[in-house]
């Protein structure tokens, strides 16, 4: 059974480019979220999709987007990178019906803006 | 809103020794507890959860109990190895679904 997989592993952008990030969820699963952590610190919510629809939102700019596809897989996309977005992106899925559905999260990518 | 507070560390134990890392938080409703775990360069791994008071949460030797009481879920193991050094999230999930996770506790078991 494949648990969460995240691409790329690593990546460097230089500020003012933009960067897209993917993730398949576990096999199963339905819904994606997608957290940033920055170093030393807790992971924060982005967004979450489901039914391809961007579900629930945290306090992140419009320069964060998302997509979801039919099969359940979701890309991240963020435009005009800031050095502030240096950070581990983590991708979680679960199942939506139930009330207590766990999050299981992929291994991240980590974005280096220079 | 929803939020999680842990103790701060770092935290620096030797081998089996006792471990206790605190977490209490805030939250309407009845929220959700879990405790994730992330190893040097890796993501996060639900290490045990708890969804409702008095709920006992275990895994790995490690346990935790949802004290509605207290508002707390403290995470306890009663003789840590040297491959548990890993940092430690408390997170709760209410109505939204979203985590809400603490700042994380770094601990480190010496030999």
């Amino acid at each position: 059974d494949a648990g969460v997989t995240q691409s790329p592993t690593h990546l460097i952008k230089t500020r003012g480019q933009q960067v897209t990030l993917r993730c398949s969820p576990k096999s199963g699963h339905d819904t994606v979220s997608w957290y940033q952590q920055a170093l030393g610190q807790g992971p924060q919510f982005i967004f979450q999709y489901y039914e391809e629809e961007e579900r629930q939102r945290g306090n992140f700019p419009d320069r964060f987007s998302g997509h979801q596809f039919p099969n359940y897989s979701s890309e991240l996309n963020v435009n005009a990178l800031l050095l502030g977005d240096s950070a581990l992106y983590l991708c979680a899925s679960s199942f939506i019906v139930t009330a207590t559905d766990t999050q299981y999260f992929g291994p991240g990518t980590r974005l280096t803006v220079l | 809103g929803n939020s999680v507070t842990q103790m701060e560390g770092p935290v620096t134990l030797s081998e089996e020794a006792f471990l206790t890392i605190n977490c209490t938080y805030t939250a309407t409703g009845y929220p959700s507890l879990f405790w994730y775990v992330q190893y040097p360069g890796e993501g996060l791994q639900l290490l045990l959860k708890a969804t409702k008071a008095d709920d006992k949460g275990s895994n790995k030797g490690f346990e935790a109990t949802y004290r509605k009481e207290t508002t707390s879920f403290h995470l306890e193991k009663g003789s840590v190895q040297v491959s548990d050094s890993a940092v430690y999230f408390c997170a709760l999930k209410g109505g939204s679904e979203k985590l809400v996770f603490g700042k994380g506790t770094k601990l480190t078991v010496n030999p």
